[in-house]
């Protein structure tokens, strides 16, 4: 089964400071995988996906997230953080054998301070 | 252009009603996916079409969920006998086809309060 695993159910960083959101993958096959931003009641926002092409991948609003199937993990990064940034982030899979219906992980609450 | 609604925004309804919750997805995209967003569970699927067929319906959490999609565009998503369980957000999807590679939009969500 496909999976994803968030490390950190909340982060708090300064703005203008970096950004590292964890995420680890489970599957047995090489996974599509993606990072979804949810602001509050708002609707989910793909910021980037991953699928088998260059393993460096750059999204929307300086976003970026390194593949590395050594690690089984996908990290979103991001060098500096911006207020309008807070949200909450959801590391996804899709599932070969519902559709590639999207599987979530739990989630980040991403906090920014200034 | 027009991304993916979903009405009505809010539906508030008594436990044993019958909710129907509607989607309309981006035009010219044949797959379609359900999914319901909830505090104790978190986001999870429940049902996607290829056109108007739904291949797998294991995840619908009980046999009061029912959804259809018509002319391969507008879909309804059926709680029948509405529990105090059934509260979430209930969000609707669509892409191009089904593929790994596709993205999936995402509309702005119906939230459902079963009192």
């Amino acid at each position: 089964a496909q999976s994803v695993t968030q490390l950190d159910s909340h982060v708090s960083v300064s703005e203008g400071t970096p950004v590292l959101l964890r995420c680890n993958y489970s599957s047995s096959y090489s996974p599509s995988l993606f990072w979804y931003v949810q602001h509050p009641n708002k609707g989910l926002q793909l910021l980037l996906k991953y699928t088998s092409a260059a393993t460096l991948v750059k999204g929307i609003n300086g976003f970026e997230a390194e593949f590395k199937k050594s690690e089984t993990s996908f990290h979103l990064t991001k060098p500096s953080a911006h207020m309008s940034d807070a949200a909450e982030y959801f590391c996804v899979v899709s599932v070969y054998n519902s559709g590639y219906a999207l599987n979530f992980g739990k989630g980040t609450s991403l906090l920014v301070t200034p | 252009g027009a991304g993916v609604s979903q009405s009505p925004s809010n539906k508030v309804t008594e436990k044993g009603k019958d909710v129907e919750l509607r989607c309309d997805p981006i035009s010219g995209h044949t797959a379609l996916y359900w999914y319901r967003q909830s505090l104790g569970q978190g986001l999870e699927f429940l049902i996607y079409f290829q056109g108007n067929s739904a291949p797998d319906k294991s995840g619908l959490p009980s046999d009061r969920f029912s959804a259809e999609r018509t002319g391969g565009s507008v879909s309804t998503l059926t709680i029948q006998r509405t529990q105090q369980e059934d509260s979430a957000v209930y969000l609707c999807a669509s892409s191009l086809a089904t593929s790994g590679t596709d993205t999936q939009y995402f509309g702005p969500g119906t939230r459902l309060t079963v009192l």
